[in-house]
């Protein structure tokens, strides 16, 4: 199975900060790779498919990057809506895998 | 409205059975392969099983593999997952989701149900 992994596993910002996710895939995934935001309580939302394509709706702060195992979330400039916790998702494999998520708190 | 919904959770001892269900409405539900996702209390998402638009194809993930069956009816829009020889690691909120229009990403989701196994 495609094992993926995702740093920081906390992250602490402040409102207008610019921050960035990482994940790694254990082998490449080209760009079959998926974010998204969730928050407690609530069903996990996508932001961005196929790496780098932001999904309808999404704030433009929002943006992916990377293919083969290594990729990025960014968020450019941190909004009080945007704590809550992300995940990676791979879809290269039949059995798609997330990674462990990142929480982004508030500094 | 687009939407789908979980229903069938609750408490089971470990060892027993339970069948979930997803309603979906507002889209062509036999078009798209719909998946399980779960996460355990404090925990992160897993991915449980996938079955293709038509039914004919469906994956695990190992951790459920030959306890665990996802079927579908497109004629009544309805997706389920037939869970046996429940363990205490079961225990989690199960979401429903449907692919996305350009890939097997997730873009719709349930808000989940709880499933509960006691020992």
């Amino acid at each position: 199975d495609i094992q993926m992994t995702q740093s920081p596993s906390t992250l602490s910002a402040s409102v207008g900060d610019r921050v960035t996710i990482t994940c790694r895939a254990s082998q490449s995934i080209s760009s079959w790779l998926a974010w998204y935001q969730q928050k407690p309580g609530k069903a996990p939302n996508l932001l961005i498919y196929r790496a780098s394509s932001l999904e309808s709706g999404v704030p433009s702060r929002f943006s992916g990057s990377g293919s083969g195992t290594e990729f990025t979330l960014t968020i450019s400039s941190l909004q009080p809506d945007d704590f809550a916790t992300y995940y990676c998702q791979q879809y290269d494999s039949d059995l798609y895998t997330f990674g462990q998520g990142t929480k982004l708190e508030i500094k | 409205e687009v939407q789908v919904l979980e229903s069938g959770g609750g408490l089971v001892q470990r060892g027993g059975s339970l069948r979930l269900s997803c309603a979906a409405s507002g889209f062509t539900f036999s078009s798209y392969a719909m998946n399980w996702v779960r996460q355990a209390p404090g925990k992160g998402l897993e991915w449980v099983s996938v079955i293709s638009g038509s039914g004919g194809s469906t994956y695990y993930a190992d951790s459920v593999k030959g306890r665990f069956t996802i079927s579908r009816d497109n004629s009544k829009n309805t997706l389920s997952l037939q869970m046996n020889s429940l363990r205490a690691e079961d225990t989690a909120v199960y979401f429903c989701a449907k692919v996305g229009q350009w890939g097997r990403y997730f873009d719709l989701w349930g808000r989940g149900t709880l499933v509960t196994v006691s020992s």
